[in-house]
């Protein structure tokens, strides 16, 4: 699986829109790319995912470059309840993927009222 | 519809002794894998059950064993315990991964060896 780099720490205003980016530059063809948070102590969360096009779902969006070397996780409204550890992941599909999530470190999002 | 479940919360142990920690999945989910997260790390991959069996394992020695139970649970066996075995232990499920998506966490449990 390919490996991703995320920024360590990032603040966002409440209300403003939180934009967490990740690079994934060894992406094969076939990997797509995940987010995940993790708020304190608790177990970490699925966000959403995409392959080349742009997603989005009530969460979330999901913008993916055209090379898709890099991505950007958009929280629309940011809120307090949005501080949390994000993770970028990439991972594969098919029936010879187990599913395996490998971690980084993430991003730290800090909200701030 | 109960999510996915960890037993205990918190436990302590001492160097030496052995743990068990318990996960059931989320309703309908028949694959569990399970992570281990040091403080301040993201979590690693220890291994995944799929139908009773060991079916991928990361980087972690025998000291940690599992057993997935026809009900689709799952345990978490660590023997000989280390100082550095301190973590939050996170148990995941989902259907066949490789065909779908999402992966549920529980809660964890955290253990703390003194």
């Amino acid at each position: 699986d390919a490996k991703t780099t995320q920024p360590p720490s990032m603040d966002c205003a409440e209300g403003r829109a939180a934009n967490l980016p990740c690079n994934h530059s060894t992406i094969s063809g076939n990997e797509y790319v995940y987010w995940y948070r993790q708020i304190h102590s608790q177990g970490p969360q699925y966000i959403i995912h995409g392959l080349k096009n742009n997603e989005t779902n009530e969460m979330a969006s999901l913008i993916i470059t055209e090379d898709r070397k890099s991505s950007t996780l958009i929280l629309p409204h940011a809120t307090l309840r949005d501080t949390a550890v994000y993770y970028c992941i990439v991972r594969g599909h098919g029936s010879s993927n187990t599913g395996k999530l490998i971690f980084g470190q993430g991003t730290t999002l800090q909200v701030k009222p | 519809d109960a999510g996915v479940t960890q037993s205990p919360t918190h436990l302590i142990k001492t160097r030496g002794q052995q743990v068990t920690l318990r996960c059931s999945p989320k309703s309908g989910h028949d694959t569990v894998s399970w992570y281990q997260q040091a403080l301040g790390q993201g979590p690693q991959f220890i291994f995944q059950y799929y139908e009773e069996e060991e079916r991928q394992r990361g980087n972690f020695p025998d000291r940690f064993s599992g057993h997935q139970f026809p009900n689709y649970s799952s345990e978490l066996n660590v023997n000989a315990l280390l100082l550095g075995d301190s973590a939050l232990y996170l148990c995941a499920s989902s259907l066949d991964p490789g065909l779908t998506y999402e992966q549920y966490f529980g809660p964890g449990t955290r253990l703390t060896v003194t």
